[in-house]
């Protein structure tokens, strides 16, 4: 099974700033890589897949990059509503793996 | 737009069974998958499994192999988990979710239910 890190766990940014959330796979998923925005009491949001691919009606503040184990989420002029929970998930080998999540939250 | 509804929560007994539908609408429902996944309280996402609903192959979480099957129904556009032999450790939210193929893989997941509760308490 892969294994997916997140880092860091939290983050504090403040709103107007850029948040960069780092995802690492235990080995190469190649482009197989999907970001979701979870927040408290709602349902999990696709944001990013294919590493860098933004589905229709996500903002284009929220980009994606990497590639084979090293992934970044980045987060370009936080607003209110971006504070939540962003987790990393791998659709290269099944299982499906996401990792332990990163919370951003205001500082 | 794409759209999952599932049934309500559930209250089980450890050792009972229980079955969580998902009725899909707004898309083509054989063109895509179904996936299931949980959310333990205050913990992340565990991906239980999935079906192709064109050719129905399916993909279980091996821990749960024994214990676990997806199905679906194309005359109603809706995909079922069943749960068995429950444990107080299969208490959680449970999401249906679209899932989709990426340059030929399938993976993402670009549509959600809005979850089933399903508490297991004796």
């Amino acid at each position: 099974e892969i294994v997916m890190t997140q880092s860091p766990a939290t983050l504090s940014v403040s709103p107007g700033e850029r948040a960069t959330l780092s995802c690492r796979a235990s080995q190469s998923v190649s482009s197989d890589l999907a970001w979701y925005q979870q927040k408290p009491g709602q349902t999990p949001r696709l944001l990013i897949y294919g590493a860098s691919t933004r589905p229709a009606g996500v903002p284009g503040r929220f980009s994606g990059s990497g590639s084979g184990t090293d992934f970044a989420l980045t987060i370009s002029g936080l607003q209110s509503e971006d504070f939540a929970i962003y987790y990393c998930q791998q659709y290269n080998n099944w299982p499906w793996t996401f990792g332990l999540g990163t919370k951003v939250e205001i500082k | 737009q794409v759209q999952l509804v599932q049934s309500g929560a559930e209250v089980k007994k450890p050792g009972a069974s229980v079955k969580v539908a998902c009725k899909a609408s707004g898309y083509t429902f054989r063109n895509y998958g179904i996936a299931w996944v949980r959310q333990a309280p205050g913990q992340g996402l565990e991906c239980l499994g999935w079906i192709n609903v064109y050719n129905g192959n399916k993909k279980y979480a091996q821990h749960l192999q024994d214990r676990v099957t997806m199905t679906t129904d194309t005359s109603t556009s809706t995909a079922y988990l069943e749960l068995g032999s429950l444990r107080s450790d299969d208490t959680a939210v449970y999401y249906c979710a679209r899932a989709v193929p990426v340059r030929g893989v399938w993976g993402g997941m670009d549509g959600w239910g809005q979850g089933t509760t399903v508490t297991v308490s004796s």
